[in-house]
């Protein structure tokens, strides 16, 4: 069964105190793993979409990496906007676009 | 209007009422999806629609019943539901149901069942 784990389960950091995010994935074979960013009372929002290992995606303060068992979301100097929760998700090869999510990440970051 | 667009954004319903959610996407998407997302557990798929066709309805229970009329509106008609049927359900949209395009959300409907 394909299984996605994001850690932590929420993480406090102080403006400028930069971090990583952790997706740690199982499944029978990976067509593609994204990052959702999702504020309170609204729907996820698309971030990036990491297709093979050693492939990496960077949005102004955010970096996504792959390998073949994990993703890392890194935040270089955050900003309180940046407080959200982050979602991880992955797409197996013959599923079509059915996406297994993580339960997520909540980032507050604080002045 | 831009994006995907969901309504109500609040509904409260009894165990007998007959309600329905309806999403509207303005992005020229194909694919039509609905999600469940409740409180400390993954988003859950419950329907994908591809080109107006029913392509997956991962074991949904009856009492929720999907329509989609056209590539644009994607409706959940619901019906005697339970407590536990309260959570955030999830419009999105796609270029393709077989892709790796992304996913675009709407902002959901908040539904409590009392």
């Amino acid at each position: 069964e394909d299984q996605v784990t994001q850690s932590p389960e929420a993480l406090r950091l102080q403006e400028g105190e930069s971090s990583s995010l952790n997706c740690s994935y199982t499944v029978s074979g990976l067509r593609g793993l994204f990052w959702y960013r999702q504020d309170p009372g609204k729907g996820p929002e698309f971030l990036f979409t990491l297709y093979s290992a050693g492939e990496e995606k960077e949005k102004e303060r955010l970096k996504a990496t792959l390998t073949k068992k994990e993703s890392f979301l890194h935040i270089t100097a955050p900003k309180p906007e940046d407080s959200a929760t982050y979602l991880c998700a992955v797409q197996v090869t013959g599923g079509g676009n059915k996406l297994t999510f993580g339960t997520g990440t909540q980032l507050k970051v604080e002045l | 209007e831009t994006g995907v667009t969901q309504t109500p954004r609040h509904l409260v319903m009894g165990m007998t009422n007959k309600k329905s959610l309806k999403c509207e996407q303005h992005l020229g998407h194909n694919a039509m999806y609905w999600y469940k997302q409740s409180a400390k557990k993954p988003l859950e798929l419950m329907f994908v629609y591809s080109l107006e066709e029913r392509v997956e309805n991962n074991s949904v229970p009856s009492r929720f019943s999907p329509e989609c009329p056209n590539s644009s509106h994607l409706f959940l008609h619901l019906h005697t539901l339970q407590p536990e049927d309260s959570a955030l359900y999830l419009c999105a949209s796609s270029q393709g149901a077989g892709g790796t395009s992304p996913l675009h959300f709407g902002n959901g409907t908040r539904l409590t069942v009392t």
